[in-house]
């Protein structure tokens, strides 16, 4: 059975450093790889979507890595603001492809 | 787009009440998606529909819960009757097809008292 780890479950960096947030999945047999924001009280934004042919995904100042097998993703942050404060969450399919299992996030916090 | 439509927003009902949630997914999206989260749980598929079928139901907790998607457009989640462990948040979410990126609507959160 798929499970999604991410590691810390929460991070407080001050304005401007760079940072990346780490996803891993027991099961490598994925083929894509999605990462979330959620803000409190709110619904999820996707961010950025690996397929499994892929190595690497860009948007902006987000730069999502894929490594399948080690079963491993990470998500790159780069100039944090104080804007970027929210959970942040990864999914991959299930076997069936019928839902996403998500990890229980980590909660980021960006100091002005 | 508007993206994907839920309502309510919050919902406040009482034990053994019924309780109907709703949402509209993206337009030409295939998939459709029900999610609850709670924090002991985290997020956790409900059902999952495709063209207007029920394909995997396999998360939904009980026969007090059932869902339908009568057209492409719509789709109900109805707990009857409800108890306060259904207190949480629910998620609606659709997709173009099962394997491509999903898009997830601001939630219902439910509460029972």
């Amino acid at each position: 059975k798929q499970e999604v780890t991410q590691i810390p479950a929460a991070l407080s960096v001050p304005e401007g450093e760079n940072l990346v947030l780490n996803c891993s999945f027991t099961d490598s047999a994925i083929y894509n790889l999605q990462w979330f924001r959620q803000d409190p009280g709110k619904g999820l934004t996707s961010l950025l979507l690996i397929q499994s042919s892929q190595r690497e995904q860009t948007s902006g100042r987000l730069n999502a890595s894929l490594d399948k097998s080690s079963g491993r993703s990470t998500l790159y942050i780069a100039a944090s603001q104080p804007g970027d404060s929210a959970t942040y969450l990864c999914a991959v399919p299930n076997q069936a492809g019928t839902a996403l299992i998500f990890g229980k996030g980590t909660t980021l916090s960006v100091s002005s | 787009d508007a993206g994907v439509i839920q309502s309510p927003r919050h919902e406040v009902t009482e034990m053994g009440q019924e309780v109907t949630l709703r949402c509209k997914p993206i337009s030409g999206h295939n998939s459709l998606f029900w999610y609850r989260q709670t924090m002991m749980r985290g997020l956790e598929l409900l059902i999952y529909f495709n063209n207007n079928v029920p394909i995997d139901d396999s998360g939904m907790p009980e026969d007090r819960f059932s869902a339908k998607m009568p057209n492409a457009s719509f789709s109900t989640l109805k707990i009857q009757p409800s108890e306060p462990r259904d207190s949480a948040v629910y998620f609606c979410a659709s997709s173009l097809t099962k394997d491509t990126e999903a898009f997830f609507g601001q939630g219902t959160r439910l509460t029972v008292v």
